[in-house]
């Protein structure tokens, strides 16, 4: 089983509120991703993290932003929702120093906002 | 990392072998070969990985041909529970890199 966890599971919430969705892992993993996908469509990477301090863009522009101030967490963060923001998000990692690059993932996060 | 190409659906029936080949023409000196399950509202699961000939574990097995331009991963005799997608990613993890996961392959298994 992977040690990743991602809270809360399910997230329903008014238009302009921020909020934060929580990732951590226990694997001491370097590298952790935040993907975005809607019900049968493709994962969309919107956030990725080589280590602490780090923070980089993914390929789908989001509104959202991230932090990495400790190893094992990565938040995703909404300054004002948005229905468009309605969403499944996927949190995950990876220890880029083995060969396989194994991603390991979370339940996700899935975000309705009214 | 190097574009793929899967069908993007494939049917099948209980008991059979199901193979999915993907088309990397593109792939790098370094790039490994790495296959995901996803089923609806979880996060995509490891399969396989190899970077030539064959690799088979106690879930599939993975034929990567000797000019690495196509893979193609065997499931034996499926069943219901192997009904998802499965994405065929491409790409030398070891470095610090981006994983894009491309649009897949809707396996659906029938009784």
């Amino acid at each position: 089983e992977a040690d990743i966890y991602q809270t809360p599971r399910y997230l329903v919430i008014g238009t302009g509120k921020k909020i934060t969705l929580e990732c951590s892992q226990t694997m001491g993993h370097d590298k952790m991703y935040w993907y975005q996908q809607d019900p049968g469509m493709e994962l969309h990477l919107i956030h990725y993290s080589y280590g602490v301090n780090s923070t980089e863009k993914g390929d789908l522009s989001s509104e959202s932003t991230v932090s990495r101030i400790r190893t094992e967490h990565f938040p995703l963060t909404l300054e004002s929702a948005r229905p468009s923001h309605t969403s499944q998000y996927l949190c995950a990692s990876s220890d880029w120093q083995r060969s396989t690059g194994e991603l390991f993932f979370g339940e996700g996060s899935r975000l309705t906002v009214l | 990392l190097a574009k793929t190409t899967q069908p993007i659906s494939m049917d099948s029936y209980e008991g059979q072998e199901v193979n999915i080949t993907c088309s990397h023409n593109n792939i790098a000196t370094n790039d490994y070969i790495t296959w995901y399950q996803q089923f609806p509202s979880q996060g995509p699961r490891f399969i396989i990985q190899g970077y030539k000939t064959k690799v088979t574990n106690e879930v599939a097995s993975l034929f990567i041909p000797a000019d690495r331009k196509s893979s193609t991963l065997s499931l034996p005799r499926v069943s219901l529970s192997d009904t998802a997608v499965y994405y065929c990613l491409v790409g030398a993890y070891s470095s610090a890199s981006k994983i894009i996961f491309g649009s897949g392959t809707r396996l659906s298994i029938r009784p």
